[in-house]
């Protein structure tokens, strides 16, 4: 069984800019999560998708953070425009079917994206 | 809300010694817990989860967890570290009741580095 892609696996961009990161879930899933991991720390929670609706993106900074599922499986997140501290690594998972309990919420993370903004 | 702990930033041990990696949890809900391991430059690895029943949890590469209830902790532990275990550990916790605030969202803890010298 696949596991969760991500792309690109390395990003250098200048502040201002703007940077896009792409995931495809394990077939089938139809939860997926995005999360920034700040060197030294614990990945956070962005944003949390059942299959194309949001259900948690509390904690996405949405004057520069968007993010979408298209037909429910791919999804995009993109940062516009970029600032110093937005450099981690972002961290695409996805799981069964929020909600059911248990196992079938078991994520599964992708190997990130390394983001570097000069 | 919920929070991990994890005691310890960073845990040398020499090959084939044990290894316990501490960490404790606040949550206000039955919650689930997990263990997940990431190499350098790599995505987390799920090395084990308590979902209910047996408070032993046996996971991949010969790690194990104990779930203590009353003192809110899930600490790892293994008997005999390998070199290949050199990695950063998280600890994570999500909410067990299906509508809570946190259901689903994995809370992490700030990682424990495991350094196994030669």
């Amino acid at each position: 069984e696949a596991g969760v892609a991500q792309s690109p696996r390395y990003k250098i961009i200048e502040k201002r800019q703007s940077v896009a990161f792409w995931c495809n879930p394990i077939s089938g899933h139809a939860t997926l999560y995005w999360y920034q991991q700040i060197l030294g720390q614990g990945p956070k929670l962005l944003i949390q998708f059942q299959n194309n609706g949001v259900v948690d993106d509390s904690q996405l900074p949405k004057d520069r953070f968007s993010a979408e599922r298209l037909k429910g499986v791919d999804s995009t997140l993109k940062i516009q425009p970029a600032k110093l501290e937005d450099s981690a690594v972002y961290l695409c998972a996805s799981s069964l079917n929020y909600g059911s309990g248990g196992a079938a919420d078991t994520q599964y993370f992708g190997p990130g994206t390394r983001l570097t903004v000069l | 809300a919920q929070s991990v702990t994890q005691l310890d930033s960073q845990v040398p041990v020499f090959e084939e010694a044990p290894v316990e990696l501490r960490c404790n949890y606040s949550s206000s809900v039955s919650v689930y817990l997990f263990w997940y391991v990431q190499y350098p430059n790599q995505g987390l690895q799920l090395l084990l989860k308590y979902l209910s029943g047996s408070t032993l949890v046996k996971g991949i590469n010969g790690f194990e967890a104990e779930f203590n209830k009353s003192q809110t902790s899930f600490h790892l532990r293994k008997p005999s570290v390998h070199i290949s275990d050199t990695a950063e550990y998280f600890c994570a916790v999500s909410d067990e009741s299906a509508g809570g605030t946190s259901y689903g969202k994995l809370t992490f803890g700030q990682g424990t580095i495991l350094t196994v010298h030669p």
